[in-house]
């Protein structure tokens, strides 16, 4: 069990517009900036965005986030079929003192 | 830009220890926080602690505390993951990860290529 929730799937065509989103708590998203990580089946995980908004250079600026609250989601528009991954959001805890990682999204491109 | 380069595959059986590196190259590692992971077969990534190879400090996520080590070796720019006795719950790919920055505020830039642990007996 996560400490982040994430929705297990989703899914798009190309072209298309999908989000991800991803729940937590007082502790951990509404009092820290949320990464987001993207991780083709079988390879390393790649940094897509930390402290928030941040971009590391070549992610494509299709890639979006947006946080609130308790949420965050990552958002990627024009979906291209290299797109699909799991994607997972992580965030630091305050009470576990932990940084903490949603349970992933697998994102299919139709 | 560092690359790190993490030790082989390994096989062992329940109860043995064992001990596995993370090597940086192309660029020190001393002034960076170095993050271990791990990815279960199947499932998520998940967060074991950080170690900064400059002055050893190391830090553990509570469900990692007790059962594991990290530990730098800065004069080498390695980092270790060590267990004493493992468990086939171990079994899984574990990751080092470069921090961009202070551990809790900043993202994994930087990875290895991951170690394969099968733990069977």
């Amino acid at each position: 069990q996560s400490v982040l929730t994430q929705p297990p799937s989703a899914s798009g065509t190309p072209g298309q517009r999908v989000t991800i989103s991803c729940s937590g708590i007082s502790s951990n998203i509404e009092s820290n900036t949320v990464d987001w990580y993207q991780q083709v089946p079988g390879t390393t995980p790649k940094l897509l965005f930390y402290s928030g908004d941040q971009r590391p250079s070549g992610v494509p600026d299709r890639f979006s986030v947006s946080q609130s609250g308790t949420s965050a989601s990552l958002a990627i528009s024009g979906l291209q079929s290299e797109d699909e991954a799991d994607y997972y959001c992580a965030a630091w805890d305050a009470s576990l003192h932990a940084r903490v990682f949603g349970g992933g999204t697998r994102l299919t491109v139709l | 830009e560092v690359q790190l380069v993490q030790s082989g595959a390994e096989v062992k059986k329940p109860g043995e220890s064992l001990k596995i590196s993370c090597q940086g190259s192309g660029d020190s590692i001393s002034s960076y926080w170095i993050a271990w992971v791990r990815q279960r077969p199947g499932k998520a990534l998940e967060w074991m602690g950080v170690v900064y190879p400059g002055d050893s400090d190391s830090k553990y996520s509570p469900s990692f505390q007790g059962q594991v080590t990290i530990s730098a070796d800065d004069s080498i720019s390695t980092v270790y993951l060590q267990w004493s006795s493992l468990k086939a719950s171990d079994s899984a790919i574990y990751y080092c990860a470069r921090l961009n920055g202070y551990y809790q505020t900043n993202g994994m830039d930087v990875w290895g290529q991951g170690t394969t642990v099968t733990i069977s007996s």
